[in-house]
């Protein structure tokens, strides 16, 4: 079993949808939880980071950590097509290395 | 422009022919990793290091070999390359091991492993 699980999608929404991506983790040494969009032929890039449990949001986008249940989201108001791409969880211990582990990413397509 | 350099960003080539690729920040960061992503196992570190001649492995460390002779460059090498490690590669850097920092990501590189 992976320590993280993310649902691959394809999801596929109208614009303006809600959209809600999930993970789920096995290990609970995990206390740094971030989402990471992933275009197209690019390298991921930071989207939202939050730690330990609790909810952050940044404009359309808002993290929710759960420990309890070891699960988290990211939900997206007011969809667009441009936020089309690979959504990757990661999440890290509290233990030296910076080492990620990363969710196998969900691809989300929002069309017009 | 911060930013991660990765070269080449394709390669075809054989097995057994040694190749380099190589990752370059113009970030001052500390910290640097490899990783690949193949389809269903997302991505896995391969090495990391957190400083000049610092390394260690990361989950899937076998057939690589990687070298920090300056803070800057942080080559992946495969000495006698295989099939399996057809993937994309993606180099990565922190400013140091600090819990509050994301990686930066460069934008990957495609080997193809015939």
């Amino acid at each position: 079993q992976k320590e993280v699980e993310q649902d691959p999608g394809p999801l596929s929404v109208p614009e303006g949808a809600i959209v809600s991506l999930n993970c789920t983790y096995s290990n609970s040494a995990f206390q740094y939880f971030m989402w990471y969009r992933q275009y197209s032929r690019k390298g991921p890039e930071l989207l939202m980071y939050t730690y330990s449990s609790g909810n952050k949001e940044d404009g359309r986008f808002t993290a929710q950590v759960d420990k309890s249940s070891k699960y988290i989201s990211l939900f997206i108001r007011d969809s667009q097509p441009s936020d089309s791409a690979t959504y990757l969880c990661a999440m890290r211990g509290a233990g030296g290395g910076n080492k990620l582990t990363f969710g196998t990413g969900t691809q989300l397509k929002v069309e017009l | 422009e911060a930013q991660v350099t990765q070269n080449p960003r394709y390669l075809i080539t054989v097995t057994g022919k040694k190749l380099t690729v190589t990752c370059s920040q113009n970030m001052n960061h500390e910290y640097m990793s490899w990783y690949r992503q193949d389809p269903g196992l997302g991505l896995r570190q391969i090495y990391y290091s957190m400083n000049v001649e610092v390394t260690d492995k990361g989950d899937v460390p076998e057939g690589y070999k990687v070298s920090r002779k300056e803070k800057r460059n942080f080559p992946l090498i495969l000495e006698s390359p295989s099939p399996n490690q057809t993937s994309l590669y993606f180099c990565a850097s922190s400013p140091r091991d600090s819990l509050a920092q994301p990686q930066h990501f460069g934008d990957g590189t495609r080997l193809s492993i015939l």
